[in-house]
Formats: C-alpha cells, structure tokens, sequence
C-alpha cells in the first residue's frame, strides 16, 4: 500500500509569510508524528496526534507553530510569519498505534527555506 | 529524559569491510531503541528495534545491532559494506514512560563506502 506522503515537497517563501505543510499518513495508522531536522542536526521532535488530538505539543518551538489533524487522516503543520531558522526539513511519520514500541513510518519530507 | 549519542558525524569504509555505527544513549528506564536509514531524497526507513525481547537484532539489508545494558551501547554493525548501504544512520530512543510516544534522535553519521 502507499506509504506516508507529504507536500509539497520544497517550499521556498519569504520571511514574515505563513505556510503550510501537509501530511497523509497511511491509512489506518491512528498516530501521527511531526519531526523538524536542520542541516547537520538529528531529527526534533514537534509534535504527535492520537486521532485527532494532540496529546503533546512540547516540541511546538514558539506559538507561530500550530497542527491540526482531521477525520483521522491528514495532518496540516502550519508556520506563521517565517523566520529564516524555520528553514529545515520537515518530517511527518505515522505508526498503527501510540506505544513506544510501534514502529513509525516516515515521509519523505518538506523542505521548507526561508529568505 | 533519555537521549543518543552517535560517535562519528562520518564514516568511511571500503567495500567489502566492517560497518560498525556507534550509538549510546541514556536512559532512567530500560529504553526501546531503533534504528534508521535515510538514502539521498528518501524518508527515514527502519532498519532494526530493540524491544527487549533479544538483545542481538538482527534487521533489514544485512545490519544487526546488540542492545548492552553494561556499556548502554546499541552498535550497528553489518559484516560487509555494500556500495548501496551509503546513506545517513540515525540511531533513536523511545522512553517506557507512559505517555512519552516521541523518538529521540541522535545527530545521525553518515555512511560513504569506498570502492
């Protein structure tokens, strides 16, 4: 079956502008996971939804970032007024359930750069 | 809050040679840990985890990691690089603690195979 996919997949925008970045998990997975990795850096954690919800937004970096995930599916990370050290790949993963053994399964990611 | 290490932003061996990938991490509790790979343009692919059940691990493509609670070591290792095994290796940890559903990811080595 299809895998996790993301769009678009390279984002070039201005700084101040807002974006949004988009998420399909595969179908049937009931977590979702965003990640952000800079240049030269592991991956960050962001942010994970169980259904709909968003148990844990610890990793959000500041209130620009926000997420929302609808009908169990698609997943819509959005950046408000960009700061160039958004500039990063950003990674969504989705996994059949939460559970620190379940396996997660990665898109191929946004590149989002900030000018 | 549980962590990784991964010795050696860059590795190169010949074809045909050793791989061995280095990853520690600390962890309050007895951690679950992963594996993954990243090929050029590609998402995050698992190669192995450690869920408890072995402490050797055997994966995708030839890797195998052994989990040492001793030396809190999850090495990679693989008997003989293939030129397809270039790529990036992350090394992530999952805590036990209800409710923490996050990876952590180390900085990641990358993986260059000389012919």
């Amino acid at each position: 079956g299809a895998g996790v996919s993301q769009s678009p997949s390279n984002k070039v925008t201005e700084k101040g502008k807002d974006v949004e970045l988009r998420c399909d998990p595969i179908s049937g997975h009931t977590a979702l996971y965003w990640y952000r990795q800079r240049l030269g850096q592991g991956l960050e954690f962001l942010i994970y939804f169980q259904g709909n919800s968003a148990p844990d937004k610890s990793g959000l970096p500041s209130d620009r970032f926000s997420a929302e995930r609808t009908g169990e599916s698609v997943s819509t990370l959005t950046i408000q007024r960009t700061q160039q050290e958004d500039s990063a790949v950003y990674l969504c993963a989705s996994s059949l359930a939460t559970g620190f053994s379940e396996t997660q399964y990665f898109g191929p990611g946004t590149r989002l750069l900030v000018l | 809050a549980q962590s990784v290490t991964q010795l050696g932003s860059h590795v190169s061996v010949s074809e045909g040679a050793l791989v061995l990938l280095r990853c520690n991490y600390s962890s309050s509790v007895p951690p679950y840990l992963f594996w993954y790979v990243q090929y050029p343009n590609q998402g995050l692919q698992l190669l192995l985890k450690y869920t408890s059940a072995a402490t050797l691990v055997k994966g995708i493509n030839g890797f195998e990691a052994e989990f040492k609670k001793s030396e809190t070591s999850f090495h990679l290792t693989k008997p003989s690089a293939h030129m397809s095994d270039a790529a990036e290796y992350f090394c992530a940890v999952s805590d036990r603690g209800f409710g923490n559903e996050k990876l952590t990811f180390g900085t990641g080595t990358r993986l260059t195979i000389i012919p």
